[in-house]
C-alpha cells in the first residue's frame, strides 16, 4: 500500500526560533504531489504548502519552506520565526491510488 | 468570496433517525469531497464529485449517501448509523483540473454524535 508517515506526534518551538516537521512517504507512482495542511483548533484546515514531485526545487511560501528528498522519499517541512498563531495540527498529504492519504498528524505548539 | 461553509456544526442524533448535512461553495469549484475525521486522527476520504458526478466512492457503508444537486451544493444524507460514525465530517472543495492534485479548500465541519 502506497502510505504516507508522521513519526512526530507532538512537537513544541519556542516564539521566533525555527523548527522542522518530518514526513516520509511510499509510493511507486512516478508523478505525484504532496501538501502540507495545517488544522489549527476548531478551524478550518488549510494548505500551507504544496511539492510537484517532478520539480527538483523546494517549494517556498513565506515562513514556510520544504525539504524535498525524492530519493529519500521525505518531505519535512520547516517554519522559520515560528509564531504563537502556528500552533496547530499539522498533515502531510499526498494523493495516491486515487485516494487522498493523510499522516498521522504532528501536533505542533508554540510557546511565548 | 473564499469560504466553503457546512451546516449544521453540530449535530446529535439517534441510530434510527434520518438527518443531512449541507456543504456550499461559492469559488466556482467543481469539486467537492467529503472526509470523516475522528477524534486525534487525520481525515479519512469518503466521496469525490466531480463536475456533480460521484467520481470517488472510498466503500463507505449505505448509510452515508451523497447527493450533489448542483455544482456549489454538496449533502450527505445520514440513516441508522451506528455509534462508531460519531466524528467531525469535513467538507472541501477544489478546481476540477487536476483532481486531488489541487488545493483543497476546507469547510469548518460538522461535529456528529451519535446515540
Amino acid at each position: 500500500a502506497q502510505t504516507v508517515t508522521q513519526s512526530q506526534p507532538e512537537m513544541s518551538v519556542q516564539e521566533a526560533e525555527t523548527v522542522t516537521l518530518s514526513c516520509t512517504y511510499d509510493t511507486s507512482e512516478s508523478n505525484y504531489y504532496l501538501f502540507w495542511y495545517k488544522q489549527p483548533p476548531s478551524r478550518q484546515m488549510i494548505l500551507v504548502i504544496r511539492q510537484e514531485a517532478y520539480k527538483q526545487q523546494n517549494a517556498t511560501e513565506n515562513r514556510f519552506s520544504v525539504n524535498f528528498q525524492k530519493a529519500a522519499k521525505s518531505f519535512s517541512l520547516k517554519i522559520s520565526d515560528s509564531q504563537l498563531g502556528d500552533t496547530a495540527m499539522y498533515f502531510c498529504a499526498s494523493p495516491l491510488d486515487n485516494d487522498m492519504r493523510f499522516g498521522a498528524g504532528t501536533r505542533l505548539t508554540v510557546k511565548p | 468570496d473564499t469560504e466553503v461553509t457546512q451546516t449544521p456544526k453540530h449535530l446529535v442524533m439517534g441510530m434510527t433517525n434520518k438527518k443531512s448535512l449541507k456543504c456550499e461553495q461559492h469559488m466556482g469549484h467543481r469539486a467537492m469531497y467529503w472526509y470523516k475525521q475522528k477524534a486525534k486522527k487525520p481525515p479519512e476520504l469518503m466521496f469525490v464529485y466531480s463536475y456533480e458526478k460521484l467520481s470517488i466512492n472510498e466503500s463507505v457503508p449505505s448509510r452515508f449517501s451523497p447527493e450533489c444537486p448542483n455544482s456549489s451544493l454538496l449533502n450527505l444524507h445520514l440513516h441508522a448509523l451506528q455509534p462508531e460514525d460519531s466524528a467531525l465530517y469535513l467538507c472541501a472543495s477544489s478546481q476540477d483540473r487536476g483532481g486531488l492534485y489541487n488545493e483543497q479548500f476546507f469547510g469548518p465541519g460538522t461535529r456528529l454524535t451519535v446515540l
